[in-house]
């Protein structure tokens, strides 16, 4: 399986920071890459596809970049209710999709 | 936007049948290039793909799980199912539905999920 190795596992910021996540696949995935928000006990929702394509209705001040095996997810001006758990996904492998570990966002 | 809804046992005895329903309002699982998936995620562990059906049928399984696991589709219902046979206390978990969407280029991703349901495996 396509190992997915995200960090930091956690991190503490301020409103108005700049925030950037990485997810390093153990393989070349192209720009097979996925990032989701995850509030507790609510449905994951999608941020970014394609590694760096903003899904409809998500704020502007979340970006995604990279491709191979290297990515980053920024939050550009963090806000209130970013306060969330941050995780890739590579969909890449046919047949295994597999995720990173999760980064929780705390402010 | 889709909305999918778990539902199904929350304790299940060890070496039973897991069996757990996924609804799907404000839209048709047979329309669009989409596919569902279960994904699972144990306390304090990374989420774990299970598997996905098309509208058509044809399934795909992770390894790790495929000699366990069936996933069905009745559109009759607009309902995905998930059954995990010989459950044991390491299928403890929060399990969602996703819906996939994919592009021609098989550029896909999990566009709507439900909120899970935690499952309990012990006696």
């Amino acid at each position: 399986d396509i190992q997915m190795t995200q960090s930091p596992s956690s991190l503490s910021a301020s409103i108005g920071d700049r925030v950037i996540i990485t997810c390093r696949a153990s393989q070349g995935i192209a720009n097979f890459l996925n990032w989701y928000q995850h509030k507790p006990g609510i449905a994951p929702k999608l941020l970014i596809y394609g590694a760096s394509s903003l899904y409809r209705g998500v704020p502007s001040r979340f970006s995604g970049s990279g491709s191979g095996t290297d990515f980053t997810l920024t939050i550009s001006s963090l806000q209130p209710e970013d306060s969330a758990t941050y995780f890739c996904q590579q969909s890449f492998s046919n047949y295994v999709h597999t995720f990173g570990g999760g980064t929780k966002v705390e402010i | 936007q889709v909305q999918l809804q778990e539902s199904g046992p929350g304790l299940v005895k060890p070496s039973q049948t897991l069996s757990l329903t996924c609804t799907a309002s404000g839209g048709s699982i047979t329309s669009g290039n989409y596919y569902w998936s279960w994904i699972r995620q144990p306390a304090g562990k990374r989420l774990e793909w299970i598997g996905r059906i098309y509208s058509s049928g044809s399934t795909n399984y992770n390894p790790s799980l495929k000699s366990r696991v069936t996933i069905s589709i009745d559109t009759s219902k607009n309902q995905v199912a998930l059954t995990l046979t010989s459950v044991t206390a390491t299928d403890t978990a929060v399990y969602y539905c996703a819906r996939g969407e994919y592009t021609t280029g098989w550029l896909n991703w999990f566009d709507s999920w439900g909120p899970g349901t935690q499952v309990t495996v012990s006696s």
